[in-house]
């Protein structure tokens, strides 16, 4: 069965730094490539940020490229998002989603619960 | 950047009608196109992808169709489990992007 369980979300201040990790399992996790999509309270859904399977190619959104990194560590089945200089657009729960085979931009064939990032003074 | 729009943004039917909503993309993206379904506290579900591509465990009132810039989901007959909100996304290009997305209700 496939899972993907996010950890690391929390509330913090404008400026502050956080790293989000998906942890995978029930499938070849170096297989895939792997997205990070937010959504705001509310909102709808936000594409942040991909990553290849063997990590060598990743692509970000405008809106988080200089201050969000996604890497991925093959050994251990996790995928992470460090994410500096946080700001309160930010705030958003950030699901980790496993793409489809051979997809890079898409779909996204299964989705992790989500972990829910608030950035608040 | 993509743009996708989705209308209507919010529907009520009833159980049993066919529900149809559309997404439509400024630009031509062939059929890289997938439809998600959202329910209330959930995350997302892949629902249809290229377009009209039905993933597999996904009940077959749901279709997809369209290519370029116009696209269709259809609920062939409503049932009470498929309240949710459905959002397009196209993957023709980067940034990915998404709709903003159609409520569905039930009257």
């Amino acid at each position: 069965e496939v899972q993907l369980l996010e950890s690391g979300g929390g509330l913090l201040q404008p400026g502050g730094s956080l790293r989000l990790s998906c942890a995978a399992s029930g499938f070849t996790f170096t297989k895939y490539a792997m997205t990070w999509v937010r959504q705001a309270p509310g909102k709808g859904l936000d594409w942040v940020s991909t990553i290849s399977s063997s990590g060598a190619t990743t692509h970000s959104a405008d809106s988080v490229k200089g201050r969000f990194t996604v890497s991925r560590d093959n050994s251990k089945n996790t995928l992470y998002l460090q994410m500096n200089s946080l700001r309160a657009e930010d705030t958003a729960v950030y699901y980790c989603a496993k793409n489809w085979a051979g997809g890079y931009l898409g779909p996204y064939a299964f989705w992790g619960q989500g972990t829910l990032v608030t950035v608040s003074s | 950047d993509i743009q996708m729009t989705q209308s209507p943004s919010s529907l009520s039917a009833s159980v049993g009608d066919r529900v149809t909503m559309t997404c439509q993309a400024n630009q031509d993206i062939k059929k890289y196109l997938n439809w998600y379904q959202q329910k209330p506290g959930k995350a997302p579900k892949l629902l249809i992808y290229d377009a009209s591509k039905l993933e597999t465990g996904v009940p077959s009132r749901f279709s997809g169709g369209g290519s370029g810039t116009d696209f269709t989901l259809t609920i062939s007959s409503l049932e009470p489990e498929d309240i949710a909100t459905y959002y397009c996304q196209q993957y023709d290009n980067v940034p990915p992007t998404f709709g903003g997305g159609t409520k569905v209700g039930i009257k």
